[in-house]
């Protein structure tokens, strides 16, 4: 099946840098990808949809000047954490879409100290 | 918020008997629903869906039940392996496909006991 793969996988971080994630499909040309977050023992939340070639998409409360996303071909999404603090360390997850069905990436940790 | 509900934080099977994990939603715009298997530090696995035109989909051990009127929805695995413990989570959409935005339940830790 698919792949979608995540780079890097986990990352610390002092308070106040910036942080950039990767998102790639291995295999397939994705369309739009869109980015997750997950904090200990809750739920997957959606912070924002990318479509290749346009400004992303991003969900309420969710502020687009500190998590900059990028979709700048079919395969590939990167979102930065810019000024990182310990309240954005979490667990962050792409998937990407074809128009037919999404896959999951595996997750980048984020400990931001 | 919370459009899609697990109730149930975790849930403990004997193996060889049956899972049912649960989730319930408020958005009546769902018609698409999934659900993933996640291991700790991995990105979710798709395990199954169903659209809102159905009631029932079976494929091998799983099987997602689907009552609209209600709004709710239930995995069943039978039977039960060691295998399938792991955190389950159930997802809507609300354009009637699995590729676009999805809305997840807050998960439930399945354990199945040898």
């Amino acid at each position: 099946g698919a792949v979608v793969s995540q780079h890097p996988s986990w990352v610390i971080c002092k308070s106040g840098t910036s942080v950039k994630i990767e998102c790639r499909s291995l295999d397939f040309q994705a369309t739009t990808m869109f980015w997750y977050r997950q904090f200990p023992k809750q739920s997957l939340m959606l912070m924002a949809t990318s479509n290749e070639g346009s400004k992303a998409t991003y969900e309420q409360g969710v502020e687009k000047d500190k998590f900059l996303i990028n979709h700048a071909s079919l395969t590939l999404s990167t979102l930065t954490v810019t000024s990182a603090h310990p309240e954005d360390s979490s667990f962050y997850i792409c998937s990407a879409s074809n128009q037919e069905t999404q896959y999951f990436g595996p997750g980048t940790r984020l400990l931001v100290l | 918020d919370q459009q899609v509900k697990q109730n149930s934080p975790s849930l403990s099977v004997q193996e060889g008997r049956i899972s049912i994990l649960n989730c319930d939603y408020t958005n009546s715009m769902f018609d698409y629903f999934l659900w993933y298997k996640k291991y700790p530090a991995e990105g979710p696995t798709f395990l199954i869906s169903i659209s809102s035109i159905k009631d029932k989909n079976e494929d091998g051990r799983f099987t997602v039940f689907l009552n609209k009127s209600a709004k709710h929805l239930s995995l069943h695995i039978v039977p039960s392996q060691p295998g399938d413990s792991a955190v389950y989570f159930c997802a809507a959409n609300a354009g009637g496909t699995s590729y676009g935005k999805l809305t997840f339940g807050q998960g439930t830790i399945l354990t199945v006991h040898p």
